[in-house]
Formats: structure tokens, C-alpha cells, sequence
């Protein structure tokens, strides 16, 4: 069946340092990625997706890029802030699967000053 | 953006006695909402999917006769845990997706409700 596998957090990170976050996924078809993020006390929200391999997802100044060579898609940003504190989950969604979403464990990221 | 909202947020209950959960789409119709479970820093593990006017489908291992799953409306679902026990404790989520056109139609998420019984 599908399954995700992001790494185990919590990260800590200064303010202005990189960000990676690996995930790495298996499913029988052509899934869909996505990452959500998930701030204290609030619902998860959907922070970028990529359709078809070589895609590329963006927001806020987060990205990932569909690698379908090495089934992966880890999350990256160039220079995190506080505000970016949360939990972020990587997801699939396989059509096959009648677009049920199967999560990663979740990982926590703690930004410092 | 899509709002999903649930209630109660939290809520402490007996052994023995059935606990409603309630999850609205505020300002979208839903034509399909999921039932999902998280454990702590464990992954959301989708318990149910339920469409408007028609009965809920239950994934492997998940109990119908104990989560019941109402969908009565485009913008309302309800979980109700009955007889709940201990090991029934734990974070319950819901999202809801809307109709749209498209191979994807993304889900909006609510804040999810903590589940305890004591």
C-alpha cells in the first residue's frame, strides 16, 4: 500500500538558517505530493502540492520538488523565521486510491531567535 | 480560504457513556468529509470517508458499529464514539472536501477535538 516517510523532528533552527525536511514516499501509481503545515491550536493547512514528477510546489517561501527517480520530495526553505514554528506533514494522494490523502508522521519544527 | 470548523475542541467523558463530535464547513459546500485519528507524534490515520446522503466508508480495522458517522447535510458531519474507553482517547480531525472540477479537489482541515475518557 502507500506510505510516507518524512524524518523524525523536533528541528531547531536559529532564525535565517536553512531548511530541509525529507520525505520519501511509496504507492503503485502516479501520486500527487503534498506538504501541510500545522501551526499550535489550528486545523492543517495545505502549504504546497506538486502534481506530476518534476514539478515543483512553492509557497511562502517554501519549496519541493516531485522527484520521481527517487520517490522523494523534501521540503526546503532558504532562510526560516519564528513565525514558521509548526508541524509539517508530507502527504500523497493516489487516484487509484480515490484521492484518500496517506500522511507522513509529522515533523516538528522549532525556530529560535 | 476554506474554513472547517469543530466542536467541542476538546471534551472529557466516562467510560461507558457516547461522545458527538461535529464538523461544519463554514462558507463551502461539502460533498465529501474524511474522519481522521492522530496518536501522539504519530501520523492522521484516516478512519472514514462520508459523502452527503449516503453511509460513510469505513477503512480496515476501523470499527462502524462504534465511530457512527452521520453526513446529513453539504456542510455538516457528525463522529460519535459510543461506549468509549480509554484506548478510544485521542485527537480526532476532520476535513472536508469541496466540489470542484479537477483530478484534485483539496481538503480543508479542521482543528480537530481531544478526545479523553477516563
Amino acid at each position: 500500500g502507500d506510505s510516507v516517510t518524512q524524518m523524525e523532528g523536533p528541528v531547531t533552527l536559529s532564525e535565517e538558517a536553512f531548511l530541509t525536511i525529507n520525505c520519501t514516499y511509496t504507492a503503485t501509481g502516479y501520486p500527487s505530493l503534498f506538504w501541510y503545515v500545522q501551526y499550535p491550536g489550528e486545523g492543517l493547512q495545505l502549504l504546497l502540492k506538486a502534481t506530476k514528477a518534476d514539478d515543483k510546489g512553492s509557497n511562502k517561501g517554501f519549496e519541493a520538488t516531485y522527484r520521481k527517480e527517487t520517490t522523494s520530495f523534501h521540503l526546503e526553505k532558504g532562510s526560516v523565521q519564528v513565525s514558521d514554528s509548526a508541524v509539517y506533514f508530507c502527504a500523497l494522494s493516489d487516484l487509484g486510491g480515490g484521492n484518500k490523502l496517506t500522511f507522513g508522521t509529522g515533523t516538528q519544527l522549532k525556530v529560535e531567535l | 480560504g476554506a474554513v472547517v470548523s469543530q466542536h467541542p475542541s476538546w471534551v472529557i467523558c466516562k467510560s461507558g457513556t457516547s461522545v458527538k463530535i461535529e464538523c461544519r464547513s463554514l462558507d463551502f459546500q461539502a460533498t465529501t468529509m474524511f474522519w481522521y485519528r492522530q496518536f501522539p507524534k504519530q501520523s492522521l490515520m484516516l478512519m472514514a470517508t462520508s459523502n452527503e446522503g449516503s453511509k460513510a466508508t469505513y477503512e480496515q480495522g476501523v470499527e462502524k458499529d462504534k465511530f457512527l458517522i452521520n453526513h446529513a447535510s453539504l456542510t455538516l458531519s457528525t463522529l460519535t464514539v459510543t461506549s468509549a474507553h480509554p484506548e478510544d482517547s485521542s485527537f480526532y480531525i476532520c476535513s472536508a472536501r469541496a466540489r470542484m472540477a479537477g483530478d484534485y479537489n483539496e481538503q480543508f482541515f479542521g482543528p480537530g477535538t481531544r478526545l479523553t475518557v477516563l
